[in-house]
């Protein structure tokens, strides 16, 4: 089946640096790469989607400068959290869309990963 | 209100029992009705799904829809250790992914 690689599975910064996370489709092209946010005992909260080559469309709420996002090709996208603050510590993971799949089975999720900001 | 709301449990069964999981939802559009099962250290997988109302059944997992009552429902027959995971349900007015709203999950431990 198809198959979402998601790095680093956790990770520990401090306050100040940046983070970069990915997400690659290892046997299907990605045409859309969603990324979502979930805190403790919440659900999973949609931040960002990403076409293949266009800038991303960010949820009401999200900031943009801080949680850039690339979707350069069709099988990786990245998203960076800058300037991390603890507040931004949280579970954070990818789903991509398989151009070719169709509706709700065309979607795999990454694994996730654990950013704790100190 | 959320929009979904889910009991985060945790819910912990005897091997060989019935699980019900369940969600409520607030929001009428709401078309399609998926549930994800997700192990420990991995993504989310789809479970299945169903559109509109009504009951679907895969093996051991049954789904059902009371769009009436916004309310939906996973059991689990004869549960099996391997069942042991958090469970979260999702819908959408329509396929589109980034109008999926999910539930906070059931995290599931079904005991030998």
């Amino acid at each position: 089946g198809a198959v979402v690689s998601q790095h680093p599975s956790w990770v520990i910064c401090k306050s100040g640096t940046s983070v970069k996370i990915e997400c690659r489709s290892l046997d299907f092209q990605a045409t859309t790469m969603f990324w979502y946010r979930q805190f403790p005992k919440q659900s999973l909260m949609l931040m960002a989607t990403s076409n293949e080559g266009s800038k991303a469309t960010y949820e009401q709420g999200v900031e943009k400068d801080k949680f850039l996002i690339n979707h350069a090709s069709l099988t990786l996208s990245t998203l960076t959290v800058t300037s991390a603050h603890p507040e931004d510590s949280s579970f954070y993971i990818c789903s991509a869309r398989d151009g070719s799949g169709t509706g709700l089975n065309g979607y795999t999720f990454g694994s996730g990963t654990r950013l704790t900001v100190v | 209100q959320k929009e979904v709301e889910q009991d985060p449990g945790p819910l912990s069964v005897p091997e060989g029992a019935i699980v019900s999981l369940n969600c409520t939802y607030s929001n009428s559009a709401f078309q399609y009705f998926m549930w994800y099962r997700q192990y420990s250290r991995k993504g989310p997988e789809l479970l299945m799904y169903t559109y509109s109302s009504g009951n679907k059944e895969d093996g051991r997992f049954t789904a059902q829809v009371d769009k009436s009552s916004k309310y939906i429902s996973l059991f689990i027959r004869d549960s099996q250790p391997s069942d042991s995971a958090t469970y979260l349900c999702a819908m959408s007015r329509d396929n589109y992914g980034q109008n999926f709203v999910f539930g906070p999950g059931t995290r599931l431990s079904v005991l030998p």
